[in-house]
């Protein structure tokens, strides 16, 4: 059964690092989407990305974040400069279409510590 | 914006047990979606229903709608100690396709 994937599953970084988390989403899906989840709070949407451009971003993503899709396959979540209160894990996940019938599926995530 | 809130934060049964989980929000919905959650893993798909639906099944699940009471719930009949995880409910806004994340049932079930 096709799923997203998520490298590295475990980031650990210096405050003022960028780090680069990296996914593949299901290879027929047309919408991407990042979310985080601080540890004990709720999964929170980031950024919805759909034919090349953001379609959705929440007050999170500031100018310290940047999505792409450098390839047919790949979509990355950058972060340029971290800091300690960036920690989470993040999870990327992708749906078939965006126009309220699709399922969205989520990746295992990758854990960003911050130090 | 709107919220899923789910209830109970915690629920704790015996293997064989029915349990049931609630979800409240706040705004017109295109539709809602439960995840599973073990700890420290991933989110798992479990069921979507949209916003003219009242009920669907899959499996074990049973889940419900009533968009008058902004509320759904989650039914897992017949439950085993694999079902022990955290349970969220996510709404999908009319417009826009953003899930917006409750904070989850812990739900535990005692073998």
């Amino acid at each position: 059964e096709p799923e997203v994937t998520q490298t590295p599953s475990h980031q650990v970084t210096q405050m003022g690092q960028e780090v680069i988390l990296r996914c593949v989403p299901i290879s027929n899906h047309l919408y991407f989407y990042w979310y985080r989840q601080i540890l004990g709070q709720k999964v929170e949407f980031l950024v919805s990305f759909y034919n090349n451009e953001i379609s959705e971003k929440s007050e999170i993503f500031d100018d310290q974040f940047s999505v792409e899709r450098p390839d047919g396959s790949n979509f990355t979540l950058k972060i340029r400069s971290t800091k300690l209160e960036d920690s989470a894990m993040y999870f990327c996940a992708s749906s078939d279409g965006g126009l309220a019938v699709y399922e969205q599926y989520f990746g295992p995530g990758t854990r960003l510590t911050v130090t | 914006s709107q919220q899923g809130e789910e209830d109970p934060q915690a629920l704790s049964i015996q293997e064989g047990e029915n349990a049931t989980m609630n979800c409240s929000y706040k705004t017109s919905i295109n539709n809602l979606q439960w995840y599973r959650q073990n700890s420290g893993r991933g989110l798992v798909h479990l069921i979507l229903i949209r916003s003219n639906e009242r009920e669907k099944h899959s499996g074990r699940l049973r889940v419900t709608l009533d968009t008058s009471k902004k509320s759904s719930s989650l039914l897992i009949t017949a439950s085993r100690a694999a079902d022990t995880a955290s349970y969220f409910c996510a709404t999908e806004e009319e417009y826009g396709n953003k899930l917006v994340f409750g904070a989850g049932t812990i739900l535990r079930v005692k073998s």
